[in-house]
């Protein structure tokens, strides 16, 4: 039962064009969402997140979308730089008021981002 | 630059011996995770503790497995015997506010 998927595997896009890296998710309780980066050898990077009490997110070249009634979530890069290019995971959490989670991630499979020069 | 610190970054080892891998969260973390990252199954939870305590050790394989926080500056995970099926990169986090700051990560390969 995967709760969050990333249906693409990879994507690939020209330097200074739009990424578009997409995520589903499947738990009508998961109110916090995530991007992470990350590069081999190293461990996922946070990257930035956005409440579901929102649908835009903006920090610089990174702008994260969350569409509650589909269930949907994107994270837009403008523009891609060629070091962009790594494995970007989606992940998902219930935080609200009363949650004993303790900010448990559900993460999805990852999509491979390579942006050419 | 406070980190997650985990050792050893890589450990090669034969089928039936234990392994232990160690994780030092932040400093002030008090909410810390391990991970466990496949090729199958993507990132998976295996167990996370709040103050120390366990709260969820669900996805670990509890035969084998075992997770402990012997004080707030070091976390464990153990797997004893090992098996070439646990052959992964396991990933110690630690949470403050809503983010979870990941380690470097230890790769493990059981022969």
């Amino acid at each position: 039962d995967q709760q969050v998927k990333q249906n693409s595997p990879s994507l690939s896009v020209q330097e200074g064009r739009i990424s578009i890296l997409n995520c589903d998710y499947t738990n009508s309780m998961f109110d916090y969402f995530l991007w992470y980066k990350k590069y081999p050898a190293e461990g996922p990077t946070f990257l930035i997140s956005i409440s579901s009490i929102k649908d835009k997110n903006e920090d610089g070249r990174f702008t994260v979308f969350l569409n509650k009634s589909a269930k949907h979530l994107s994270l837009h890069i403008v523009p891609s730089q060629p070091g962009d290019s790594a494995v970007y995971f989606c992940a998902a959490s219930v935080q609200g008021a009363g949650g004993t989670s303790y900010g448990k991630l559900t993460f999805g499979q990852g999509t491979i981002l390579t942006v050419h020069p | 630059d406070a980190r997650v610190t985990q050792t050893p970054r890589h450990k090669v080892t034969e089928m039936g011996q234990e392994v232990t891998m160690r994780c030092q969260p932040i400093l002030g973390h008090n909410t810390v995770f391990w991970y466990r990252q496949t090729m199958m199954q993507g990132l998976e939870l295996l167990a996370y503790f709040r103050n120390r305590a366990p709260l969820d050790d669900s996805g670990m394989p509890k035969d084998r497995f075992s997770a402990e926080m012997p004080d707030a500056t070091l976390a464990t995970l153990k797997i004893q015997p090992s098996e070439p099926r646990d052959s992964a990169v396991y990933f110690c986090a630690s949470r403050w506010e809503n983010i979870q700051y990941f380690g470097a990560g230890t790769r493990l390969s059981v022969l």
